[in-house]
């Protein structure tokens, strides 16, 4: 069973659009986090959710958006895409707040927006 | 604020050499270290993590790191590597006071050639 899942793997778009990408969980975890790894492989945390709490990193543009539905999932929406939204997104997960674990990633969902 | 220094975009070696990947960090606070792996379209995987205690820790594929407080650094060693270890490495700090944040280097690409 996979343990952290994204969908679409791959996401093709116009500028202008509006998208979202999901995340799920299967392990019970308490955080998750959404990523944005550039082209130059470099990491920028987005946001972390833990038991409905929202930290957002004050850098991201609030054309994004995460939606948590249920403690198994954290979406991610994006408003209005720009062509430098253009990246792979990961979600991540870590058990308990405070505890120092592990993050697990999902697979990434490579966004292209032309 | 935390950053972290991965020196090194990307390091050349042949198969069964030694090769150390380089990590430094800033930080006013104590610090929890981390050396998380990529391999090609996948997702990062934690690769070995320095909490408390012994300042080296081994990972289970013979990857070992040295937390060196006076030097701010947590470089990576393996004494030989193989092909199938040709990867994106990255280095990550979290912060001791504000436990929602993971602070990633940019990567080292490991490139292992027969």
């Amino acid at each position: 069973d996979t343990a952290v899942s994204q969908t679409p793997k791959y996401l093709v778009t116009q500028m202008g659009n509006d998208k979202s990408i999901k995340c799920e969980q299967n392990l019970g975890h308490d955080t998750m986090y959404w990523y944005k790894q550039d082209s130059k492989k470099f990491l920028k945390i987005m946001f972390s959710y833990n038991n409905k709490e929202l930290i957002i990193n004050e850098t991201v543009p609030n054309r994004f958006s995460p939606k948590s539905p249920d403690k198994a999932h954290l979406n991610l929406h994006i408003n209005s895409l720009e062509l430098g939204d253009s990246a792979v997104y990961f979600c991540a997960t870590e058990r308990e707040k405070g505890q120092y674990n592990e993050q697990f990633f999902g697979p990434g969902t490579r966004l292209t927006v032309l | 604020a935390q950053s972290v220094t991965q020196l090194d975009s990307q390091v050349p070696v042949f198969e069964e050499a030694p090769v150390e990947l380089r990590c430094n960090y800033s930080s006013s606070v104590s610090v929890y270290l981390f050396w998380y792996v990529q391999y090609p379209n996948q997702g990062l995987q934690l690769l070995l993590k320095y909490l408390s205690g012994s300042t080296l820790v081994e990972s289970i594929n013979g990857f070992e790191a040295e937390f060196n407080k006076s030097q701010t650094s947590f470089h990576l060693r393996k004494p030989s590597v193989h092909i199938s270890d040709t990867a994106e490495y990255f280095c990550a700090v979290s912060d001791g006071n504000n436990f929602n944040k993971f602070y990633f280097g940019s990567g080292t690409k490991l490139n292992v050639k027969p």
